[in-house]
């Protein structure tokens, strides 16, 4: 079946540093690639996605890449600040099948990033 | 946040009671799901609905049973709580032409 292995962290970062937190998957089909961010106390939010090979998703200066050949999909950003301190969590979407769109997760990431 | 509302967002309840968790959407979607968030696992899915009265099994859907009767009301129920089942809940939806899900706010639930 289909499965997402992500850093488990957690992670402790200085404000201004670089972020990667890497994501590999395993899926039958093409599946539409998914990070995920929950904030203390809240549900999750999307914070990017691609759908397809070599796609790259962006937003709030986060960026990940789809990559077919590595089955990746790591999730990068360039200067973090405090209020990035979350867990971030790695999905997919199997679309090839009966369409249900149902996400498969990974464990999560807890970042914190400190002044 | 999708219209998306989870009623209760905190429950204790006692090892041996039904509960049932209800959401409820305003946007019409056509797909709703259950996850359970636990440390170490992710989110797991224990059910999700297709349609009205259309629902299918997730990854741990032991100990639970859901209904959908409208198109904007999905229920999860605990027919007899365990403490196995304390976690946080989410319900998701989906559907039309974006393959990205939106959560509700979550329900914790602590079965003692």
């Amino acid at each position: 079946g289909d499965s997402v292995t992500q850093m488990e962290g957690p992670v402790t970062l200085s404000e201004e540093a670089f972020l990667t937190i890497n994501c590999t998957y395993t899926a039958t089909g093409y599946p539409s690639l998914f990070w995920y961010v929950q904030y203390p106390g809240e549900g999750l939010q999307l914070l990017l996605k691609a759908t397809k090979a070599d796609d790259k998703g962006s937003n709030k200066g986060f960026e990940a890449t789809y990559r077919k050949e590595t089955t990746s999909f790591h999730l990068e950003k360039g200067s973090v600040q405090v209020s990035d301190s979350a867990v971030y969590f790695c999905a997919l979407s199997d679309n090839s099948g009966a369409g249900s769109y149902q996400l498969t997760f990974g464990k999560g990431t807890k970042l914190s990033v400190i002044p | 946040d999708a219209g998306i509302t989870q009623s209760p967002r905190h429950k204790v309840t006692e090892t041996g009671t039904p509960v049932t968790l209800r959401c409820h959407q305003t946007e019409n979607h056509r797909y709703m799901y259950w996850y359970r968030q636990d440390p170490g696992h992710g989110l797991r899915l224990i059910h999700y609905s297709y349609g009205v009265k259309d629902t299918d099994k997730g990854e741990v859907s032991d100990g639970y049973s859901v209904s959908r009767s409208k198109t904007e009301d999905f229920l999860l129920t605990l027919e007899s709580a365990t403490s196995s089942q304390t976690s946080v809940y989410f319900c998701a939806v989906t559907g039309g032409t974006r393959t990205e899900a939106f959560f509700g706010q979550g329900t914790r639930l602590t079965v003692v």
